[in-house]
C-alpha cells in the first residue's frame, strides 16, 4: 500500500497567517492527489484534486502543489472558517489511502 | 445537484453484519465511481472500497474478505456490507462519489452525510 504522511499533525495558526501543510507519499503517485477539509461531525469536502486543480466553489486562497512524492496545501490567509482538519489522499494506485490529517487550529 | 443520501442499521452487536445503502440523484448514475471511506471516533480516515461499473470492485486489503459492495443501477443505489463485524468497525461511515472522465483522474468530491455504526454487545 502508499502510505502518506502529513505533516504537522497539528498546526497553531492566527487568522491572516499563510499556512503550508506537507503530504509525503512512499513512492511516486504523480499529481493523483487530492485534499480535503473537514469540520467536526461534517463529512469531508473536497477542496484540490489533481494535485494542484482547485474545485468548484473553494475560496482562491487555498492552493496545491508537487508531484510525485512531496505534495503541499497552501492556505494564504486563514480565516475563521478554515479552522478545521486537513486530509491529503492518493488515487494513483488501490487501496486508496489517506494521510494521517493535520489539524489547523487558533 | 448531486447528492447522497445514505441509511443503515446503526447498532450492531458483535458477528453481525453491518449494511448501509447509498442513494444518488441529479446526474446520471453510470458517470461515477462509487466508494465508502470510514472513520473511527477520533481518528482519521480510512477507504473502503470503490465500484468501478465499467471494471468492477476493490476493496481494502485490511478489511480481507469480509467486504462486499453493490449496485442496483435501476435505483440509483449502492451498498456496502461488511460481515462479522467487532468492536474495531465502530465508526462513521460514508458513501462517496468520484466523477468519471477519460483525461482526469477526479477525486471524491460527492458524499453522503454519514452514518454512525456503533458495534457493542
Amino acid at each position: 500500500d502508499i502510505q502518506l504522511t502529513q505533516s504537522p499533525s497539528f498546526l497553531s495558526a492566527s487568522v491572516g497567517d499563510r499556512v503550508t501543510i506537507t503530504c509525503r507519499a512512499s513512492q511516486g503517485i504523480g499529481t493523483y492527489l487530492a485534499w480535503y477539509q473537514q469540520k467536526p461531525g461534517k463529512a469531508p469536502n473536497l477542496l484540490i484534486y489533481a494535485a494542484s486543480t482547485l474545485q468548484h466553489g473553494v475560496p482562491s486562497r487555498f492552493s496545491g502543489g508537487g508531484s510525485g512524492t512531496e505534495f503541499t496545501l497552501t492556505i494564504s490567509s486563514l480565516q475563521p472558517e478554515d479552522f478545521a482538519t486537513y486530509y491529503c489522499q492518493q488515487l494513483n494506485r488501490y487501496p486508496f489511502t489517506f494521510g494521517g490529517g493535520t489539524k489547523v487550529e487558533i | 445537484q448531486v447528492q447522497l443520501q445514505q441509511w443503515g442499521a446503526g447498532l450492531l452487536k458483535p458477528s453481525e453484519t453491518l449494511s448501509l445503502t447509498c442513494a444518488f440523484s441529479g446526474g446520471p448514475f453510470s458517470d461515477y465511481f462509487w466508494n465508502w471511506v470510514r472513520q473511527p471516533p477520533g481518528k482519521g480516515l480510512e477507504w473502503i472500497g470503490e465500484i468501478d461499473p465499467r471494471r468492477g470492485t476493490s476493496y481494502n486489503p485490511s478489511l480481507g474478505s469480509r467486504v462486499t459492495m453493490s449496485l442496483d443501477t435501476s435505483k440509483s443505489h449502492f451498498s456496502l456490507e461488511l460481515s462479522s463485524v467487532t468492536a474495531a468497525d465502530t465508526a462513521v461511515y460514508y458513501c462517496a462519489a468520484r466523477y468519471y472522465d477519460i483525461l482526469i483522474v477526479h477525486s471524491l468530491d460527492v458524499w453522503g452525510q454519514g452514518t454512525t455504526v456503533t458495534v457493542s454487545s
